[in-house]
């Protein structure tokens, strides 16, 4: 079964810009969406189709997928986007929805 | 606005049938463009995909969850259902139903971009 790999956390100042990957076997083949998930709550849609942001999804959300890595980046890190995060892609073949292990990113 | 809204006992013992239901709220269940999916995060863990459902009854499962999870649809109730036999302590999680875009040919499947605000399953004695 296709596996994304995420590092388990990130920390950055406020007002730097983090950068969080997802390594998965030629991903820059597939479609990737990213997820932000504060606790105790429902994740959310952040970036859909590698790069595209859903509406009222802040600017400084940003996605990039290419080779065997995808990335979000989160410019200008604000205290209000500690929270986890998770790429996920569709797996065509065997038809399997596939979540990343997971990214907690800190604002120190 | 769309909405989700998960229901169901907090509470299975094991080696019986968890059964959950999500309602629609402001939309419907019937269209082209969308499935209705379940994901469960166990405590402390990561998302796991559990399955989708078209609202005609088409259904397609987690490999790891086939033969004991069957998802159907009701176009009456707007609702759409889980039902996963023979569970066990690793069943126990927060279950999230979510809406799915159905994507294009060229680029795959869409992200899940409405979330019902997720119930949680214990399965103990």
């Amino acid at each position: 079964s296709y596996v994304l790999t995420q590092p388990p956390s990130v920390s950055v100042a406020p007002g730097e810009t983090a950068r969080i990957t997802c390594w998965g076997d030629n991903i820059g083949t597939k479609s990737v969406h990213w997820y932000q998930q504060r606790p105790g709550q429902a994740p959310v849609l952040v970036i859909y189709f590698n790069s595209d942001r859903p509406s009222g999804i802040s600017e400084r959300f940003s996605g990039s997928n290419s080779g065997n890595m995808a990335t979000l980046t989160i410019s200008r890190v604000e205290a209000g986007d500690e929270a986890d995060y998770y790429c996920q892609v569709w797996d065509k073949a065997p038809d399997q929805h596939v979540f990343g292990s997971g990214t907690k990113v800190t604002a120190l | 606005q769309l909405q989700l809204q998960e229901s169901g006992p907090g509470l299975v013992k094991p080696s019986e049938t968890l059964s959950l239901t999500c309602t629609v709220v402001g939309g419907s269940i019937v269209t082209d463009d969308h499935y209705w999916d379940w994901i469960r995060q166990p405590p402390g863990k990561g998302l796991e995909w559990v399955g989708s459902v078209y609202y005609d009854g088409d259904s397609y499962y987690s490999l790891s969850l086939k033969g004991r999870l069957t998802l159907s649809a009701d176009r009456t109730w707007n609702q759409f259902s889980l039902s996963l036999t023979s569970v066990t302590a690793a069943d126990t999680a927060v279950y999230f139903c979510a809406r799915r875009g159905r994507g294009n040919v060229l680029q795959g499947s869409n992200g899940f971009d409405v979330w019902g605000q997720g119930t949680r399953v214990t399965v103990s004695p």
